[in-house]
């Protein structure tokens, strides 16, 4: 199994800052990531797949980059409802597993 | 419109079978390349990939639940169904089911609200 990682596990931001968070796979999988954010007792909601395609409806200012094994994704200007946990999951083989997560709350 | 709902119990006893069902709408699991999976989230803690069946009947499942788990599908009833055998405490956890098409992101766009399945005596 692909084994997925994330960085930081979590971080303490301000509105407007910038915040980039790391998902790094024990293997390659070309570009068959996803990004998903999760509010408290909320279903996971997808930001980004084929790690860079911003999905219908999420705000611009989410961004993804990365192939292979190394991915980011960037929020460009932190706004109050983007305080969440972010998990990565590659879809490039079974299991798709997820990351574990990355919790963003306010500084 | 696309939507997801999971229903089953919400206790059930150490080393019982859990049977939970996702009743969707606004896609058919007879349409090439969709999918419906599922997923669970211990409470305060990550998403685990559990099982996904597809439109042809191509099953998976996570390795490590393997042996436990059985996903079948009812494309007449708009639904899947996903058994979990020798259920242990360590299996509470919300179970959410997921719609997934090879045509659209090819991953899980679209969640049930997920439900909360806690395992005692």
């Amino acid at each position: 199994a692909i084994r997925m990682t994330q960085s930081p596990s979590s971080l303490s931001a301000s509105t407007g800052d910038r915040v980039t968070i790391t998902c790094r796979a024990s293997q390659g999988i070309s570009s068959y990531l996803a990004w998903y954010q999760q509010k408290p007792g909320k279903a996971p909601k997808l930001l980004i797949y084929a790690a860079s395609t911003l999905q219908s409806g999420v705000p611009s200012r989410f961004s993804g980059s990365g192939s292979g094994t190394d991915f980011t994704l960037t929020i460009s200007c932190l706004q109050s409802e983007d305080f969440a946990t972010y998990y990565c999951q590659q879809y490039y083989s079974y299991p798709r597993d997820f990351g574990p997560g990355t919790k963003v709350d306010i500084k | 419109q696309i939507t997801l709902k999971e229903s089953g119990p919400t206790l059930v006893k150490p080393t019982q079978t859990l049977t939970l069902t996702c009743t969707f709408s606004g896609f058919s699991l007879s349409t090439s390349g969709v999918g419906v999976g599922w997923i669970r989230q211990p409470p305060g803690k990550a998403l685990e990939w559990l099982a996904l069946i597809y439109w042809d009947d191509d099953k998976r499942y996570s390795p490590s639940l393997k042996s436990r788990l059985t996903i079948t599908k009812d494309t007449s009833k708009n639904q899947v169904v996903l058994t979990m055998t020798n259920m242990d405490p360590v299996d509470t956890a919300t179970y959410y089911c997921a719609h997934s098409d090879y045509d659209s992101s090819g991953t899980f766009d679209y969640w049930g609200q997920g439900t909360l399945v806690t395992v005692s005596s």
